[in-house]
């Protein structure tokens, strides 16, 4: 069965600081997606890593994947308070193929203090 | 931008009865996925629905639960008799192809079991 874990599971930290949120994966993947949640929203596409080493940056926030250590982080620059939201990763197991449904973590709820 | 449409947006049902909820996916979209997330809980894989059938389905959706594509727009997840911890928020997702590709989250149905 593949797991997902995420820490830490809840962060408070002020603007202008940096932190990194880890993702562990517990078997072989292809593929790693990083969501943001907002309270009571759906969920919002962030990041799609699909390979080993890969890196993508959107403003303040950085992901990256090592499929070999089982491990993605999301690493927040000079945080802002318009970032407090839960942070998901998720995992496809390797399949090669087909409609696959997402294994979830279980959130990192960061709160971005003034 | 096209984004994926949940109708209601509130369900209230007794325990046992039956409910539809329905979703429409992204026009150029392939793959349909539904998820569930009890309050403050993970997100949780449902069923993947791929060319007019079932593709992947988790432990959770078991024959209480189907899915279904009445018509060229609709994708809709009916429970047949509602249990008190069927209450959650149902997402539906869609994707253009399942290899690579964002799943694109709907605003969700939040399903009150009385």
């Amino acid at each position: 069965e593949l797991k997902v874990e995420q820490n830490p599971l809840f962060l408070s930290m002020q603007e202008g600081k940096n932190y990194t949120i880890y993702c562990n994966y517990s078997t072989t993947s292809d593929r790693l997606y990083w969501y943001r949640q907002d309270p009571g929203k759906s969920l919002e596409s962030l990041f799609v890593l699909l390979s080993n080493g890969a890196v993508k940056q959107e403003g303040r926030l950085m992901a990256s994947l090592d499929t070999k250590a089982r491990l993605s982080t999301l690493h927040i620059t000079a945080a802002v308070h318009d970032l407090s939201a839960t942070y998901f990763c998720a995992v496809v197991p390797y399949s090669g193929g087909g409609a696959d449904g997402l294994t979830f973590g279980k959130g990192t709820h960061l709160i971005i203090q003034p | 931008e096209p984004e994926v449409t949940q109708t209601p947006s509130h369900q209230v049902t007794q325990m046992g009865q039956e409910v539809i909820l329905r979703c429409v996916p992204i026009s150029n979209h392939l793959y349909f996925y539904w998820y569930r997330q009890i309050l403050g809980q993970k997100v949780e894989f449902l069923v993947s629905f791929y060319n007019n059938e079932i593709s992947e389905k988790s432990e959770i959706f078991d024959d209480q639960f189907s899915v279904e594509r009445p018509d060229g727009s609709n994708f809709t997840l009916k429970i047949r008799s509602t249990k008190l911890e069927d209450s959650a928020m149902y997402f539906c997702a869609s994707s253009q192809r399942a290899l690579q590709e964002t799943q694109y989250f709907g605003p969700g149905t939040r399903l009150l079991v009385l």
